[in-house]
């Protein structure tokens, strides 16, 4: 599986934007980049997720590089309950084999400061 | 609200025992996927489920196994428990195998003294 690189954490403050890095040199060309983030007690939640143009949902928004060898997970304004892990997945769906998994790093830690 | 449960939420057992930990989808999901989860680590892939058939395992020992049944519940067994097998196991369904979104349940918390 191609890696990725997060900072191991990051502090932001309550309604302004939070820029999440993530570098995956190593990435192919059918990797999809996932976006999950974990809450204090909770299981992993599904955030965003992209192949090459970036992308909005209600939750964020993804910026990809222009050689997809790193990205950005963008929080329009941080509240308080965006403090989470925040990690960073490759996945090719078409890879057979392992397609089916998700392999999850350390994350970034967000603290969000009221 | 991700519609995934686990049952127990936590669990102590002591070394050498047997657990068995508890699972129910999303209702129409094919696929369940284990996790475990260790102290300050993100998730571990331990095995997916798709239709009642395992789809792919991960590094865990044969001690792991699992079942997944046709009400969209599932279990995680683990036998022969260990001092590290302390961690938080999560279940997560998806549509099938492929989805690019899987949603995780709560976790159950298993302690082994």
């Amino acid at each position: 599986d191609a890696k990725t690189t997060q900072p191991n954490s990051m502090e932001s403050n309550e309604e302004e934007p939070v820029h999440l890095p993530c570098n995956h040199s190593t990435i192919s060309g059918t990797d999809y980049i996932h976006w999950y983030r974990q809450l204090p007690s909770q299981g992993p939640e599904y955030v965003i997720h992209g192949l090459t143009s970036n992308v909005n949902n209600r939750m964020a928004s993804l910026a990809i590089a222009e050689d997809r060898k790193s990205s950005t997970l963008i929080l329009h304004r941080a509240t308080l309950r965006d403090a989470a892990v925040y990690y960073c997945i490759l996945r090719d769906p078409n890879s057979g084999g392992s397609n089916y998994k998700l392999t999850f790093g350390k994350g970034t830690l967000l603290t969000v400061n009221p | 609200e991700t519609g995934v449960t686990q049952s127990p939420t936590h669990l102590i057992k002591t070394r050498g025992q047997q657990v068995t930990l508890r699972c129910s989808s999303q209702s129409g999901h094919n696929t369940v996927s284990w996790y475990q989860q260790a102290l300050g680590q993100g998730p571990q892939f331990i095995f997916q489920y798709y239709r009642e058939e395992e789809n792919g395992r991960g590094n865990f020992p044969p001690r792991f196994s699992g079942l997944q049944f046709p009400n969209y519940s599932s279990e995680l067994n683990v036998n022969a428990l260990e001092l590290d097998d302390s961690a938080l196991y999560l279940c997560a369904s998806s549509l099938d195998s492929g989805s690019s979104e899987q949603y995780f349940g709560p976790g159950t918390r298993l302690t082994v003294t």
